[in-house]
């Protein structure tokens, strides 16, 4: 079973301070991993994601994770934060199924405040 | 550029109707999903479809739901015989390889 933890249901910074939302994560198999924010009244847009290779990913709007084996974890984050980073942001795992096929496992979610 | 839609935004439907939601993939990929969230919830996977039939799905999934891809653009999600507990935001993704998966904005779904 695959599954995965966010830590801080809330997370509230100030504008040009660091951005840091923790993600660990559960997999019997190599995960591959993704960060997704949703916007209000919006759908999901992917961020970022790490399948093979470096282990350091950049992604869209500044953010970045690392994918640390030993720690299982993928925290995002971004050196500055700006107002439009205001957010909620999943961490999502992707199970290997039977048919080879990957279906996205969740976290709760994070919300990103920044105060200005 | 290319985007997923979904159709329609809100729908309000009675306990024990049938609903169908609606979701345009964007054109070239090839695997489809459907996911909800209820409210205050996480993001749950429901099913997943790959050339023409279901290839994986959740216990969520039961036999009131079913997928249908009627005319190589469309992708459906029916729902026979709604309760109060389908309430919920449903998305639509659809994925070129099967990995990274884009997503729709979703239907909010409310079961009175």
């Amino acid at each position: 079973a695959q599954s995965v933890t966010q830590l801080g249901s809330h997370v509230s910074v100030s504008e040009g301070a660091l951005v840091l939302l923790r993600c660990n994560y559960s997999s019997s198999v190599p995960p591959y991993l993704f960060w997704y924010v949703q916007y209000p009244n919006q759908g999901l847009q992917l961020l970022l994601k790490y399948t093979t290779g470096a282990t350091l990913v950049k992604g869209i709007n500044g953010f970045e994770a690392e994918f640390k084996k030993s720690e299982t974890s993928f925290h995002l984050t971004k050196p500055s934060a700006h107002m439009s980073d205001a957010a909620e942001y999943f961490c999502a795992v992707s199970s290997l199924m039977d048919t080879g096929r990957r279906a996205l496992t969740f976290g709760s979610g994070t919300r990103l405040q920044v105060q200005p | 550029e290319p985007e997923v839609t979904q159709t329609p935004s809100h729908q309000v439907t009675q306990m024990g109707q049938e609903v169908i939601l609606r979701c345009v993939p964007i054109s070239n990929h090839l695997y489809f999903y459907w996911y909800r969230q209820i409210l205050g919830q996480k993001v749950e996977f429901l099913v997943s479809f790959y050339n023409n039939e279901i290839s994986e799905k959740s216990e969520i999934f039961d036999d009131q739901f079913s997928v249908e891809r009627p005319d190589g653009s469309n992708f459906t999600l029916k729902i026979r015989s709604t309760k109060l507990e389908d309430s919920a935001m449903y998305f639509c993704a659809s994925s070129p390889s099967g990995d990274e998966q884009y997503f729709g904005p979703g239907t909010r779904l409310t079961v009175t």
